[in-house]
């Protein structure tokens, strides 16, 4: 089985301009969320899906957006990018319509804004 | 505020040691706990997931116990090895309102075994 796919794998932006992160879950799974991850700040949770609706979003600005697909992908867009918005942004999946399962993460996308 | 800490930041072991890692939360309304090892570039890897009704999860060489109203709990990894060097991350699902829990990361504690 497939496990979590994150596309591209490293992405180099300026400021200013805005991008947009893939994520296709694990075959069968309707949840995916999505995670920012810093040296300073760890891991810090930006929003989650489920069947094509927002569950859950955490404390980023609005220039933070997701969206999920019929077929349970993701994306998430960044626009106006800012140098702080440099990170590993982790996306996961899990089986399930509740919390109770483990969740599976991707590898991460890593975004530099110059 | 609905934090989750784990303490401490790094330990190092030699090779075959039992030990334990530590996480405390601040509020006991949690729907679950989980457990993660983090490799350096890559994701995280569910190790254990304890849900607020247990005590207790085992798997293999890994033990988690939880305890809500004290806010804390503990990973305890048996006989360690060098493929044991990792970041090993707690993650807390508080409620967040409606019948939804959003999901909690401490920092992680960086263990490194020496062989």
């Amino acid at each position: 089985k497939a496990g979590v796919t994150q596309t591209p794998r490293y992405l180099i932006k300026t400021r200013g301009q805005q991008v947009t992160l893939s994520c296709s879950p694990i075959s069968g799974h309707r949840s995916v969320s999505w995670y920012q991850q810093t040296p300073g700040q760890g891991l810090q949770f930006l929003f989650e899906y489920f069947s094509e609706t927002q569950r859950n979003k955490g404390n980023f600005p609005g220039r933070f957006s997701g969206r999920q697909f019929s077929n349970s992908r993701s994306e998430m867009n960044v626009s106006t990018l800012e140098l702080g918005d440099s990170a590993l942004y982790l996306c996961a999946s899990s089986g399930g319509d509740s919390y109770n399962s483990p969740l599976h993460f991707g590898n991460g996308t890593r975004l530099t804004v110059t | 505020k609905q934090e989750v800490t784990q303490i401490p930041a790094a330990l190092s072991v030699p090779e075959g040691e039992n030990l334990v890692l530590n996480c405390s939360f601040t509020d006991s309304a949690i729907y679950n706990l989980q457990w993660f090892r983090q490799d350096p570039g890559k994701g995280l890897t569910s190790l254990l997931l304890i849900q607020s009704s247990q005590r207790e999860q085992t798997s293999g060489r890994l033990n988690a116990s939880l305890d809500k109203s004290s806010g804390r709990s503990t990973l305890y990894i048996a006989a360690s090895q060098p493929g044991d060097s990792a970041t090993y991350l707690c993650a807390v699902r508080f409620y967040s309102g409606g019948s939804n829990y959003k999901l909690t990361f401490g920092k992680g504690t960086l263990l490194t075994v020496n062989p």
